[in-house]
């Protein structure tokens, strides 16, 4: 069956350090990529795709993440994280126009 | 651009009330998808549209639930009745012309609390 999975259920990093957040699809040919972010009560927010090309995007708010084939992997990165990047992130994996959701990593950043 | 609007933002409601929930998707964009979020199940697409025509309901959980797009500026999302397993928040979100190649864009979600 075709799934997005994120392993971590919750991450807490502290001010400045870097953050890895994992995504692993499973699907019989390569989707296209999201990742999203959702602060609290709010929506979600593109953050960065994945279609196709070079395997490291680049997003918004610093936001990069890479695609491994190999590892059916597509793992999201900040190098220094702020306050503000507190916030529950969505992997997401377009097939034939619908949107499959990770069930999202909780990040919290410490001071 | 005042992005995807939803409204209410939150609905409280009793048990067995029918329940509409209302979506203004972006101008000129012509995919509309409804999703419902919830501890337990996390994000799913319940339907999409494209140019105003339901495409895929196959997320819809119970003939309790309809959604309707009689224009290109208007959604509606409609349980009858509602059940207090149907909580959750319900986002709206919409895409330009190939929603494969465009970014969705979310509403803020409304907030459905039945009792």
């Amino acid at each position: 069956a075709q799934s997005v999975t994120q392993p971590d259920i919750h991450i807490t990093v502290s001010e400045g350090a870097s953050l890895e957040l994992r995504c692993n699809y499973s699907y019989g040919a390569t989707p296209y990529l999201f990742w999203y972010v959702q602060s609290p009560g709010q929506g979600l927010q593109l953050l960065l795709k994945y279609f196709s090309g070079d395997t490291l995007v680049q997003g918004i708010k610093g936001f990069e993440a890479e695609f491994k084939r190999s590892q059916s992997s597509f793992n999201l990165r900040k190098p220094s994280v702020h306050w503000s990047d507190a916030a529950e992130y969505f992997c997401a994996a377009d097939n034939d126009y619908k949107l499959s959701f990770g069930a999202g990593t909780t990040v919290t950043v410490r001071a | 651009d005042a992005g995807v609007i939803q409204s209410p933002r939150h609905e409280v409601t009793e048990m067995g009330q029918e329940v509409t929930l209302r979506c203004k998707p972006i101008s000129g964009h012509d995919y509309l998808f409804w999703y419902r979020q919830t501890m337990m199940r996390g994000l799913e697409l319940l339907i999409y549209f494209n140019n105003n025509v339901p495409i895929d309901d196959s997320g819809m959980p119970e003939d309790r639930f309809s959604a309707k797009m009689p224009n290109a500026s208007f959604s509606t999302l409609k349980i009858q009745p509602s059940e207090p397993r149907d909580s959750a928040v319900y986002f709206c979100a919409s895409s330009g012309e190939g929603a494969r190649d465009n970014e969705q864009f979310f509403g803020p979600g409304t907030r459905l609390t039945v009792l």
